[in-house]
């Protein structure tokens, strides 16, 4: 069965240093979308992206977060100087079809620690 | 205002028994309604997609109450297996999700 595939499973990094995760969404899907989850709490919105480009993004996607597919297959996520409150496990999902009838396709996560 | 409410629990209920959450959401434009199923330190997964006519899966069966923008899960005769978090998406612009409902099946 097809599946998002998520990489690294765990990352540990020092704040203010870059991270980039990985995302290989489901082969023939057209819409890409990053989540996070701090420990605890709600699976929060981060980013959407069809099409090339970002199409929705929240509050929490400032500027120091960016997205992008590079090759057509992978779809990576760029935290430039990582905070402490960016500790967290990140989805990526990805659908078929846009948000109606649609269904989200979750990767594993990768879980970020920011020391 | 949050987009989707949801009672997070938890509910600790015996193997067999029937429970039921409900969720509510701000949009009335939403289109689209989902069960996710959430396990501890797992990604979410879909659990089932809910019509307007109501719907049902098995020991689930999912209501949508439009008027009253309410969306309720019901679980018969519980098993161990259904433990986990049950989180509530409602779409707008993207896919909202509510802070989920934590459910242990006792034996």
């Amino acid at each position: 069965e097809p599946e998002v595939t998520q990489t690294p499973s765990h990352q540990v990094t020092q704040m203010g240093q870059e991270v980039i995760l990985r995302c290989v969404p489901i082969s023939n899907h057209l819409y890409f979308y990053w989540y996070r989850q701090i420990l605890g709490q709600k699976v929060e919105f981060l980013v959407s992206f069809y099409n090339n480009e970002i199409s929705e993004k929240s509050e929490i996607f400032d500027d120091q977060f960016s997205v992008e597919r590079p090759d057509g297959s992978n779809f990576t996520l760029k935290i430039r100087s990582t905070k402490l409150e960016d500790s967290a496990m990140y989805f990526c999902a990805s659908a078929p079809t846009g948000l109606a009838p649609g269904e989200l396709f979750f990767g594993e996560g990768s879980r970020l620690t920011v020391l | 205002r949050k987009e989707v409410e949801q009672d997070p629990g938890p509910f600790n209920v015996p193997e067999g028994a029937t429970v039921a959450f409900n969720c509510t959401y701000s949009n009335s434009a939403s289109q689209s309604f989902f069960w996710y199923r959430q396990d501890c330190r797992k990604e979410p997964k879909l659990l089932m997609s809910v019509y307007s006519s109501g719907n049902e899966d098995g020991r689930f069966t999912a209501q949508l109450n439009r008027a009253s923008q309410y969306i309720s899960l019901l679980i018969r005769d519980s098993k161990l297996s259904d433990s986990a978090t049950y989180l509530c998406v409602v779409t707008g612009n993207q896919f909202y999700f509510g802070t989920g409902t934590s459910l242990t099946v006792i034996p």
